[in-house]
């Protein structure tokens, strides 16, 4: 994930406008990603995943894009809410079997309403 | 409905003393992991486990051990808390890597 040293980076949107979310992966043998929402005081929750055998995939309101080539991740959330203001992060994952995630540093998303 | 709770949910310490942090589920899952969050690092993996009677060590696992007695719990032991440990402490538990489920949490304070 993204290394963005000691503040997260910050993404301020209209309420209704679509956002996106990047995230840059470190590990060009993983197989696997993920995204997470965390809300303030709460765990991460899982809100879409997608294979490396996939560019894109779409959930409801989100859609996940993957490009390989430049181990880069996104996350576009349409028509925002404000409760979509969160943290949200990707994880990545090597090798079916070896369930361990690693995670990126995280992006807040606020929401003006 | 099955769950993951964490307990405490706070806890103040003071440095050198063991500190025991609860994780319970209820979905007998194999997989049970250990993080914890920190500004500017997200969330770095302490310790976790397969099964019952296995534990690995994650990224950051200096100073701090658990132990699978059971399917359900996996406690995380501070041995001799640290200031360095003052952190939010996540428990997560899974069948497979798609399914990590996080607890609420737990805020440990080191003085």
């Amino acid at each position: 994930g993204e290394s963005v040293g000691l503040h997260l980076p910050t993404l301020s949107v209209q309420e209704g406008d679509n956002s996106i979310i990047n995230c840059a992966y470190s590990n060009s043998a993983s197989d696997y990603f993920i995204w997470y929402k965390q809300e303030s005081g709460k765990g991460p929750q899982f809100i879409i995943d997608i294979r490396s055998n996939m560019d894109k995939r779409q959930g409801q309101r989100v859609t996940v894009l993957l490009n390989k080539t430049v181990k880069h991740l996104s996350l576009q959330i349409a028509a925002t809410q404000p409760g979509d203001s969160a943290v949200y992060f990707c994880a990545e994952n090597v090798n079916f079997g070896n369930e361990k995630l690693t995670f990126g540093t995280g992006t807040r998303l606020t929401i003006i309403p | 409905d099955a769950e993951i709770t964490q307990s405490p949910r706070h806890k103040i310490t003071e440095t050198g003393r063991q500190v025991t942090l609860a994780c319970h589920q209820t979905w007998n899952h194999n997989n049970m992991f250990w993080y914890r969050q920190d500004l500017g690092h997200g969330l770095r993996l302490i310790h976790y486990s397969y099964g019952v009677h296995d534990t690995n060590k994650g990224e950051v696992s200096d100073g701090y051990s658990v132990s699978r007695s059971n399917t359900e719990d996996l406690p995380l032991t501070l041995e001799s808390a640290a200031s360095s440990q003052t952190s939010v402490y996540f428990c997560a538990s899974g069948r497979e890597r798609n399914e990590q489920f996080f607890g609420p949490g737990t805020r440990l304070t080191v003085l």
